[in-house]
This record gives structure tokens, C-alpha cells and sequence, in this order.
């Protein structure tokens, strides 16, 4: 099983800061194969950025995302209101599918 | 724009049985559920894909869930027996076009298991 690591667990930041999510792969994940997701209280985790690099539909350009093999990172340019949530990363390439244990982005 | 309806989450008993459903306004190659306990992360259950040929268990439900699909009514089935405490969490259905990301999410059902 690929277990993904998330860090931090907790960034606190204020509106118009950038924001550096990492997540770290216990081997090495195709790139085709990995997702971000964002997840408010209460509501499904939404598709954010699939392929390591491209937008999902209606994802804002400042949610941007990259890396390879086994780190990975979503940053976010400039925080709107509406970025505070909880962020998970994911593989979808092997059996399990597997998702890191979550960053949450809170307003600082 | 294909729509997940998820139903028949409620509180059970240790032991007991519980039947999920996840109704797809349209048609989806692949559907798997993923739930949530409270206050966690995300895991993946299980995945059934096309006419049900190919299906996949996470271990923590291996033997005790089955995943089922009924084409005719684009509808996808988690069928939970011995349910135990550590299966308490929301469970969401969400779609998969085919070696490919979580696209589409139902609203999630929430499953209690209590004595």
C-alpha cells in the first residue's frame, strides 16, 4: 500500500497569503496518477487538480499544483475566503487507493 | 453533468446489516465508496467498474462488504454485514471514469454502529 504523508497538519495564514501544501509518497507515485481534493465541514471533498499539474473544472488558477515521484505540492497564490478547508492528496494508480491524512488550512 | 444520490446510511447494532445506495443520474463506468470517520481523513472502501466484472476491497472490509451495481437503474449497492464500531463514518460514492480521480462526489451517508 502507498501511504501518503501530508505536512503540515495545520498552516494558519491570513487572506492574500500563499499557501505550500506538501505530501510525501511512501514509493514513488506516476504523476499521472495523483489528485488534490478540497473538503469544507460538512460538504464532499471536490476535485481540485488531478495529473500532479492540471486544474480540474471551476478550480481557480491560483490553486496550482506539481512535483513528481514522491513529493508533491499544491500551492495555493493568494488565499481567498473561501480557501479555508481541508486539503487531501491522493494516488489513483494502485490498488489501494489512498489518500493522505489531510492539511487543514485555517484562517489565521 | 452526472449527479450522486447516496441512501440508507443509518444507526445499527454491532454485528448487523446495512445496505447502501448510491443512484448516478446517468451512466458511470466505475463507482467506488469512500468513507469518514468522525474527525478524520478519507478512506477508500471499495470499487466496482463497468458491469461489474472488476471489483476491488480495501482489507478492513474484505469478507464482510460486498459492492454490487444494477445498470438498469444506475445504481450502485455497498452491502455491509457484521458491522462493527470501527465502521462508524460518512460514506460517499464517487465516480471513476477509468484509471482516473475522484471526478464526481455524492453527499455522503452517515452510518452509526452502536450498541
Amino acid at each position: 500500500e502507498i501511504v501518503l504523508t501530508q505536512s503540515p497538519g495545520t498552516l494558519s495564514l491570513s487572506p492574500g497569503e500563499r499557501a505550500t501544501l506538501s505530501c510525501r509518497a511512501s514509493q514513488s507515485v506516476s504523476s499521472s496518477s495523483f489528485a488534490w481534493y478540497q473538503q469544507k465541514p460538512g460538504q464532499a471533498p471536490r476535485l481540485l487538480v488531478y495529473g500532479a499539474s492540471s486544474r480540474a473544472t471551476d478550480t481557480p488558477d491560483r490553486f496550482s499544483g506539481g512535483g513528481s515521484g514522491t513529493d508533491f505540492t499544491l500551492t495555493i497564490s493568494r488565499l481567498e475566503p473561501e480557501d479555508f478547508a481541508v486539503y487531501y492528496c491522493q494516488q489513483y494508480g494502485t490498488s489501494p487507493w489512498t489518500f493522505g491524512q489531510g492539511t487543514r488550512v485555517e484562517i489565521k | 453533468q452526472v449527479q450522486l444520490v447516496e441512501s440508507g446510511g443509518g444507526v445499527v447494532q454491532p454485528g448487523r446489516s446495512l445496505r447502501l445506495s448510491c443512484a448516478a443520474s446517468g451512466f458511470t463506468f466505475g463507482m467506488h465508496w469512500v468513507r469518514q470517520a468522525p474527525g478524520k481523513g478519507l478512506e477508500w472502501v471499495a470499487v466496482i467498474w463497468n458491469e461489474g466484472r472488476n471489483i476491488l476491497y480495501a482489507d478492513s472490509v474484505k469478507g464482510r462488504f460486498t459492492i454490487s451495481r444494477d445498470n438498469s437503474k444506475n445504481t450502485v449497492y455497498l452491502q455491509m454485514n457484521s458491522l462493527r464500531v470501527e465502521d462508524t463514518a460518512v460514506y460517499f460514492c464517487a465516480r471513476d471514469q477509468g484509471a482516473a480521480p475522484f471526478d464526481i462526489w455524492g453527499q455522503g451517508t452517515m452510518v452509526i454502529v452502536s450498541s
